[in-house]
């Protein structure tokens, strides 16, 4: 079985452009979140999806950030524009079950310069 | 308002002896408590998870966890460090309300000595 898988794993790109995150999560699984690690700091929570549906997005820095998920499958992130301390790791994770074991993917670590 | 606190930011040991690293959180309600871990330049890797089901839980790579509600602590344990146990070990809680997000620790980076 495929587990969580993230593109690209590695972005880097200049201060005011625009990058877009992707994630696949294991499939059938309802609930897919976005978390971020800044700088080595802790790793916060950006959103929660249920289906195509935004659950909770209390995480989201600011309206530079753009969340969707289409049909329910695959999730985007959207960073526009890019500002330096967008820089870090953006972490993907899916779970059957909210509440329950999730599994995550690699990651993409985004450098912004 | 939920939240975890690991203990110690890094944690060094000697090949063969044992591993403690210290987790406490705080809930309102009964958690699910988990611990992830990250090996350089990998993912998060689940090691065990506790789901209100028996209170010592063992997980991989021979790591275990004891949830103690009175305690308010999930400390993992190892009997025996290994060279490969070297990372960074992530306490994980979620709630069971509202949307269930998972709340992390600040992560323990364990330091296995020859």
């Amino acid at each position: 079985e495929a587990g969580v898988t993230q593109f690209p794993s590695h972005s880097v790109i200049e201060k005011g452009q625009t990058v877009t995150l992707r994630c696949d999560p294991i499939s059938g699984h309802d609930n897919l979140y976005w978390y971020r690690r800044v700088m080595g700091k802790e790793i916060k929570f950006l959103l929660h999806f249920v289906k195509e549906s935004k659950q909770d997005e209390s995480g989201m820095p600011n309206n530079r950030f753009l969340a969707e998920r289409t049909g329910g499958t695959y999730s985007t992130l959207k960073v526009q524009p890019a500002e330096l301390e967008d820089s870090g790791v953006y972490f993907c994770a899916s779970s059957a079950i909210r509440g329950f074991e999730a599994f995550f993917g690699q990651g993409t670590r985004l450098t912004v310069v | 308002a939920q939240s975890v606190t690991q203990l110690d930011s890094h944690v060094s040991v000697s090949e063969g002896t044992p591993v403690l690293l210290r987790c406490n959180y705080s809930s309102s309600y009964s958690p699910s408590l988990f611990w992830y871990v990250q090996h350089p330049n990998k993912g998060l890797q689940l090691l065990l998870k506790y789901t209100s089901a028996a209170t010592l839980v063992k997980g991989i790579n021979g790591f275990e966890a004891e949830f103690k509600k009175s305690e308010t602590s999930f400390h993992l344990t190892k009997p025996s460090a290994h060279m490969s146990d070297a990372a960074e070990y992530f306490c994980v809680v979620s709630v069971p309300s509202g949307t269930y997000k998972y709340i992390f620790g600040t992560g323990t980076r364990l330091k296995v000595l020859a």
